[in-house]
């Protein structure tokens, strides 16, 4: 069964740290990229990075560009978003999801097939 | 930077009844790049239509996709109680942006 399976969500202080770990199991992860998304009720979903499957490109948002760190552990299957400097608008809830670029007739197709559940944090004082 | 608006915000229908949903895109678009999500509360997004019209696997053939250029439609042609969700679109450019959603809510 294709998963993927967030967790390290949690309660931060302004400027702290966090770490969230998405785990992928029932596909072969070094097929694919990776992307984390996040979702606040205010600016809805918003992609925050995604990964290229060597791990080799990462291409962030501006607004965590600096204070996040994306990377991959491709034999353990995961993917890990290292948050810093963490403010208050960092708020949501974030999802990993697989990210599918596929070239069929000619074309390429780009969509996200296969999300996690999402994990929670909250930056607060 | 490619900005999607959604219209309407909110549907209000009844069950059975025809639902058209658009995404404008703030410049012309690959129909490739063009996909739909489903949304319920508590649960993460799910993929619905990519490739403008292309159904996801296990997705009812009651949803369908069109449109190119700028304007694009989700349309599902007779709703079903589950159907009442919040639906996205979404492109990719440089990384992935999202419409602001529309919330079809039983009338």
């Amino acid at each position: 069964q294709v998963q993927l399976v967030e967790s390290g969500g949690g309660l931060v202080k302004p400027g702290g740290s966090l770490r969230l770990s998405c785990a992928a199991s029932g596909f072969t992860f070094t097929d694919y990229f990776m992307s984390w998304i996040r979702q606040t009720p205010g600016k809805g979903l918003e992609c925050i990075a995604y990964i290229t499957s060597s791990g080799r490109t990462i291409q962030y948002a501006d607004s965590v560009k600096g204070r996040f760190i994306v990377s991959r552990d491709n034999p353990k299957n995961s993917v890990y978003l290292q948050m810093n400097s963490l403010r208050a608008e960092d708020t949501a809830v974030y999802y990993c999801a697989r990210d599918r670029r596929d070239l069929m007739g000619g074309y390429y197709y780009y969509y996200l097939d296969v999300w996690g559940k999402g994990t929670t944090v909250t930056v607060s004082s | 930077e490619i900005v999607l608006t959604q219209s309407p915000g909110t549907l209000s229908l009844s069950p059975g009844e025809r639902a058209t949903l658009s995404c404008r895109a703030s410049q012309s678009v690959s129909t490739t790049y063009l996909a739909w999500y489903q949304q319920k509360p508590g649960l993460a997004p799910r993929l619905l239509i990519y490739g403008t019209s292309s159904r996801a696997t296990g997705i009812p053939d009651r949803f369908s996709g069109s449109g190119s250029g700028t304007d694009f439609t989700l349309t599902i042609s007779s709703l079903d109680p589950e159907d009442f969700a919040v639906y996205y679109c979404q492109h990719h450019d440089t990384l992935w942006t999202f419409g602001q959603g529309t919330k079809v809510e039983i009338k």
